[in-house]
């Protein structure tokens, strides 16, 4: 099957650093990758969409300047988390997506627990 | 915007009990509905996968329906076992391709 794999896996960083996440299709090409935050206790909520080689598509109230995502190629998204504070501490999960006989089906990364102390 | 949302936020049965967990969404131009449990702390598992033109999905214990027409989904599992115990959600991929997560549904089997 589809594997993606995030690294980290968690991060503790200081406040005002900047932190990268990656997302990777291990065994095939990724036509778009999502990232997702999920906060404690709620539900995932799309950050944004990712093509490679195009910039990525924000959801509204996700700042693009400080959540900046790179889709250099087709097996790797980069989302990097720019002057990090405390309120940015989530569970970070991307998704690959893959064309399969039902058209696009899409793969989970286990995810990247941030914490910014 | 598609909006998901998923009854009870929180469900607690004994084991071997059959249950339904139920998912709704606002939108009914959807191109899949897709279920799945997330363990504390960790990644999500796919469950099942329903096409928008397919009514119904089966995979062991686990049955899920889709009416796209009414916006609802449910998720039956039988001989609930305490394995099951997890956080269930469901998810709406629009046509643009992204999902739309529900709020979940906290399961717990007690032994």
């Amino acid at each position: 099957g589809a594997v993606v794999s995030q690294h980290p896996s968690r991060v503790i960083c200081k406040s005002g650093t900047s932190v990268k996440i990656e997302c990777r299709s291990l065994d095939f090409q990724a036509t778009t990758m999502f990232w997702y935050r999920q906060f404690p206790k709620q539900s995932l909520m799309l950050m944004a969409t990712s093509n490679e080689g195009s910039k990525a598509t924000y959801e509204q109230g996700v700042e693009k300047d400080k959540f900046l995502i790179n889709h250099a190629s087709l097996t790797l998204s980069t989302l990097t988390v720019t002057s990090a504070h405390p309120e940015d501490s989530s569970f970070y999960i991307c998704s690959a997506s893959r064309a399969t006989g039902w058209g696009e089906t899409q793969y989970f990364g286990p995810g990247t627990r941030l914490l910014v102390l | 915007k598609q909006e998901v949302t998923q009854i009870p936020a929180a469900l607690s049965v004994p084991e071997g009990e059959n249950l339904v967990l139920n998912c709704s969404f606002t939108d009914s131009a959807i191109y899949n509905l897709q279920w799945f449990r997330q363990d504390p702390g960790k990644g999500l598992t796919s469950l099942l996968l329903i096409q928008s033109s397919q009514r119904e999905q089966t995979s062991g214990r686990l049955n899920a329906s889709l009416d796209k027409s009414s916006g609802r989904s449910t998720l039956y599992i039988a001989a609930s076992q305490p394995g099951d115990s997890a956080t269930y959600l469901c998810a709406v991929r629009g046509t643009g391709n992204q999902f739309y997560f529900g709020t979940g549904t906290s399961l717990t089997v007690i032994p």
